[in-house]
């Protein structure tokens, strides 16, 4: 059992909305990041948090935001959604250092129409 | 321009044989290499990982192969279960194994058949 939960686990929304994805680290874990898979793709970096702060950021627009909070959960943001952002978020919680497993959550499906 | 290519869609398996799951990558700093194995409505879980300056990592059935000259790793799994069928993704890190911003494939589905 990874301890990593996402909440919703799917999610229809409406082109040009906004939406909020969460995820609970698992305990002890400091360092959050989420990923985009497509259907038929691999997981795609969209950015990490550790100690609340932006820590790596991926190829994705700054309408894709987030926070980490001082529990270690997590907020992905997405403004002004369009249908390529239909997609499997996960996020992965890890302790930063070297050959540290990350451990993901189940993802939450993101539909827009 | 995908820097970790796995060209097999897919792979099918007896029971009992050997799957070889195969990867290539492009970008020489990669320093650091993951498989994870993926079922439906799940997330992705580890399965084995082995550093740039190893050739071999291996853990019970499970045995990761790292050629750098040819930039290409393989996962061997001997032998083969029906619960080993799943969607298995490689992972490249350019970081030491931190595991924070992982470079996918865009994985293998292998079907092990009784």
């Amino acid at each position: 059992e990874t301890g990593v939960t996402q909440s919703p686990t799917h999610l229809i929304k409406t082109r040009g909305q906004q939406v909020t994805l969460r995820c609970s680290s698992q305990s002890g874990h400091n360092t959050v990041s989420w990923y985009q898979q497509a259907l038929g793709q691999g997981p795609q970096f969209i950015f990490q948090y550790y100690r609340e702060e932006e820590n790596g950021r991926g190829n994705f627009p700054p309408r894709f935001s987030g926070l980490q909070f001082p529990n270690y959960s997590s907020e992905l943001n997405v403004n002004a959604l369009e249908l390529d952002d239909s997609a499997l978020y996960l996020c992965a919680s890890s302790l930063v250092g070297i050959n540290t497993e990350a451990f993901f959550g189940q993802g939450t499906r993101l539909t827009v129409v | 321009d995908q820097q970790v290519k796995q060209n097999s869609p897919s792979l099918s398996v007896q029971e009992g044989r050997i799957s070889i799951l195969n990867c290539d990558y492009t970008n020489s700093m990669f320093d650091y290499f993951l498989w994870y194995k993926k079922y439906p409505a799940e997330g992705p879980t580890f399965l084995i990982s082995i550093s740039s300056i190893k050739d071999k990592n291996e853990d019970g059935r499970f045995t990761v192969f790292l050629n750098k000259s040819a930039k290409h790793l393989s996962l061997h799994i001997v032998p083969s279960q029906p619960g080993d069928s799943a969607v298995y993704f490689c992972a490249a890190d350019l970081y030491g194994g931190s595991q924070g911003n992982l470079i996918f494939g865009k994985g293998t589905k292998l079907s092990v058949k009784p």
